[in-house]
């Protein structure tokens, strides 16, 4: 069964700090999400991640891809309070499912 | 992106009674979606994939009896919440596939269902 596992779970962080968030999965995949959620609302596409060694990035934010390792990672720079939000990684499956790591919540204080 | 739509967006209902939730691709084809439930506070736990033309196929724990998937056409398909009880209250959240894309997901809005 495929396992989804973020660290860290809860993260507070000052503005204009840096840090990472660590998705690992226990099985094979080629394809790998991460989304953001705020409070009460959907989720929000923020990369697709396709192959091995993957690196995209938008703003403050860079996710990337290691599919030998399964481990894919989030990046933030320069940390702002605009980015506070629940950050989730989700795998795809052979048969096209789904699955989603338990989340990171991540607050930034001024 | 493509759109997907859900309806509604909360609910609150009485114990006992039934509840639809429908979500639709607005702008894409889908033969595949799926649904999923967030509890507060934690992640998104797939419930079941649609499958246009055929039966839904529900992942272990969950009584496809009591949730009651219809997909009908490539752009809807319909969770509905039988016999509904506090338990059942959650955030529905459906995502479709673009059956002409790479087969990235796009997700709904989300229902939150509230049972008194």
């Amino acid at each position: 069964e495929l396992k989804v596992e973020q660290n860290p779970l809860f993260l507070s962080m000052q503005e204009g700090k840096n840090y990472t968030i660590y998705c690992n999965y226990s099985t094979t995949s080629d394809r790998l999400y991460w989304y953001r959620q705020d409070p009460g609302k959907s989720l929000e596409s923020l990369f697709v991640l396709l192959s091995n060694g993957a690196v995209k990035q938008e703003g403050r934010l860079m996710a990337s891809l290691d599919t030998k390792a399964r481990l894919s990672t989030l990046h933030i720079t320069a940390a702002v309070h605009d980015l506070s939000a629940t950050y989730f990684c989700a795998v795809v499956l052979n048969n096209n499912d789904m699955r989603f790591g338990a989340g990171t919540r991540l607050t930034v204080k001024p | 992106g493509a759109v997907v739509s859900q309806h509604p967006s909360w609910v609150i209902c009485k114990s006992g009674t039934s509840v639809k939730i429908e979500c639709r691709s607005l702008d894409f084809q889908a033969t595949t979606m799926f649904w999923y439930r967030q509890f507060p506070k934690q992640s998104l736990m797939l419930m079941a994939t649609s499958n246009e033309g055929s039966k839904a196929t529900y992942e272990q724990g969950v009584e496809k009896d009591k949730f009651l998937i219809n997909h009908a056409s490539l752009t809807l398909s319909t969770l509905t919440v039988t016999s509904a009880h506090p338990e059942d209250s959650s955030f529905y959240i459906c995502s479709a596939r673009d059956i002409d894309t790479t087969g990235e997901l796009f997700f709904g809005e989300g229902s939150r269902l509230t049972v008194l």
